[in-house]
């Protein structure tokens, strides 16, 4: 069970827009900001937003992200084939077991 | 070329001890806060241990704590995860990776440990 919940599964078509959301509580999103990564299989997750809306240089502005409270949402326009990936959100958690936490991970479809 | 390398995984019965280690280049890796994070076959994304830029600071999810342990040579430019006692359930691709403002934002290819009689 993952500290930060995200739904397991989104789809859309191309062209369309898609958001995954990233639940969490005071201890974690709500008091630090959020990341979120994009892993294709077999390779390593590579950062796509910090910062709760920051892009690292070279991702598309096709990607954002936001916070509200204790929740974060990733959104991701004009869909492409090549989007098609595990998305996880991640912040840390600043409880007495500090440390990074991350979502279970969504699997995008593209339709 | 900002790069960490991974070596060290392996496979090994329940109980033994192995040392990962993380090679890095491409920039100043004694500024940088660093950290392990684990992927079991087929599962999420798991953290394991951080490191602050000059050890002062150390910090570890509780599935592993007193059996890990985590450290970096910032003349060697490495970070190293001792992992004793390991378990079945230690089976994972373990990733070295690099802090970058509230991120983390270099990962390197990862390493296979794997615990199994």
């Amino acid at each position: 069970q993952s500290v930060l919940t995200q739904p397991p599964s989104v789809s859309a078509a191309p062209g369309q827009k898609v958001s995954i959301s990233c639940s969490g509580s005071s201890s974690n999103i709500g008091n630090n900001y959020v990341s979120w990564y994009q892993q294709f299989p077999g390779t390593a997750p590579k950062l796509l937003i910090y910062d709760n809306n920051k892009r690292p240089s070279g991702i598309p502005d096709r990607f954002s992200g936001s916070k509200s409270g204790t929740s974060a949402t990733l959104g991701i326009t004009g869909l492409q084939s090549g989007d098609e990936a595990d998305y996880y959100c991640g912040t840390w958690d600043s409880s007495l077991s500090a440390g990074w936490v991350f979502g279970g991970g969504t699997k995008l479809t593209v339709l | 070329e900002v790069q960490l390398v991974e070596s060290g995984g392996g496979l090994v019965k329940p109980g033994e001890s192995l040392r990962l280690s993380c090679a890095a280049s491409g920039f100043t890796f004694s500024t940088h806060s660093m950290n392990w994070v684990r992927q079991a076959p087929g599962k999420g994304l798991e953290w394991v241990s951080s490191i602050s830029s000059t050890s002062s600071t150390t910090y570890y999810a509780d599935s592993v704590r007193g059996r890990f342990t985590i450290s970096r040579d910032n003349a060697k430019k490495s970070l190293y995860l001792r992992m004793r006692s390991l378990r079945a359930e230690d089976t994972a691709v373990y990733y070295c990776a690099r802090d970058f403002a509230y991120g983390i934002d270099v990962w390197g290819q990862g390493t296979t440990v794997t615990v199994s009689s």
